[in-house]
């Protein structure tokens, strides 16, 4: 089944403690991209990735990293969570850059820092 | 800047009824434009699309047109159902379609 994973679905965790959210697709996506969902502020772009050792930033790319090292996987780093980045957090993919072409998104990762 | 605005909700109907969603953009050039459902603990699905000025995207019975005179977007449907109830995206893509910038999303309930 072609589909985007994320683990952990759901955290907890404290300020400053380094936390990974894995983000994985089986689709042979070129694209990825990370977003956050917030209440009144719908979804912002944290960045994307257009292939494997390419990254740029999105909207709001403060206090987050990604990597891309393999095509398939696309993880978003916090390396010291703050309060202010408890959120809804989706991962997407799709084949060519960007899109003109559907973006798939996984199920989402809800953080809470405390 | 890149900016998309869509009506507040939520936006409550019964069964059957009209649905219209604003949708209005502003851009950096010439984006393609979006809109995304999203059901109750589930991720965002590809509801319909449209690359330029004119075009109209359609699925599922609801259609929007790209006005590039009025910069919107809005999303329609003729009848709705219990099954459409979820939360609406607008968004528009720009830089050859890397960056993304989504509305706030607007909640719709059907009720029987």
């Amino acid at each position: 089944e072609a589909q985007v994973t994320q683990n952990p679905r759901y955290l907890i965790t404290v300020t400053g403690k380094k936390l990974t959210v894995t983000c994985s697709q089986n689709m042979n996506h070129e694209y990825m991209s990370w977003y956050r969902q917030d209440p009144g502020l719908g979804l912002r772009q944290i960045y994307y990735s257009m292939n494997v050792e390419v990254t740029d930033k999105g909207d709001v790319p403060e206090g987050y990293k990604v990597s891309r090292k393999e095509k398939r996987n696309f993880p978003l780093i916090l390396e010291s969570p703050s309060p202010n980045q408890t959120s809804l957090y989706f991962c997407a993919s799709s084949k060519l850059q960007g899109s003109y072409n559907e973006q798939f998104f996984g199920p989402g990762t809800r953080l809470t820092v405390l | 800047g890149n900016s998309v605005t869509q009506m507040e909700g939520p936006v409550t109907l019964s069964e059957e009824a009209f649905l219209t969603i604003n949708c209005t953009y502003t851009a950096t050039g010439y984006p393609s434009l979006f809109w995304y459902v999203q059901y109750p603990g589930e991720g965002l699905q590809l509801l319909l699309k449209a690359t330029k000025a004119d075009d109209k995207g359609s699925n599922k019975g609801f259609e929007a047109t790209y006005r590039k005179e009025t910069t919107s977007f809005h999303l329609e449907k003729g009848s709705v159902q219990v099954s459409d109830s979820a939360v609406y995206f607008c968004a528009l893509s720009v830089n050859t379609g890397n960056q993304f910038y989504f509305g706030t999303g607007t909640s719709l309930t059907v009720i029987p």
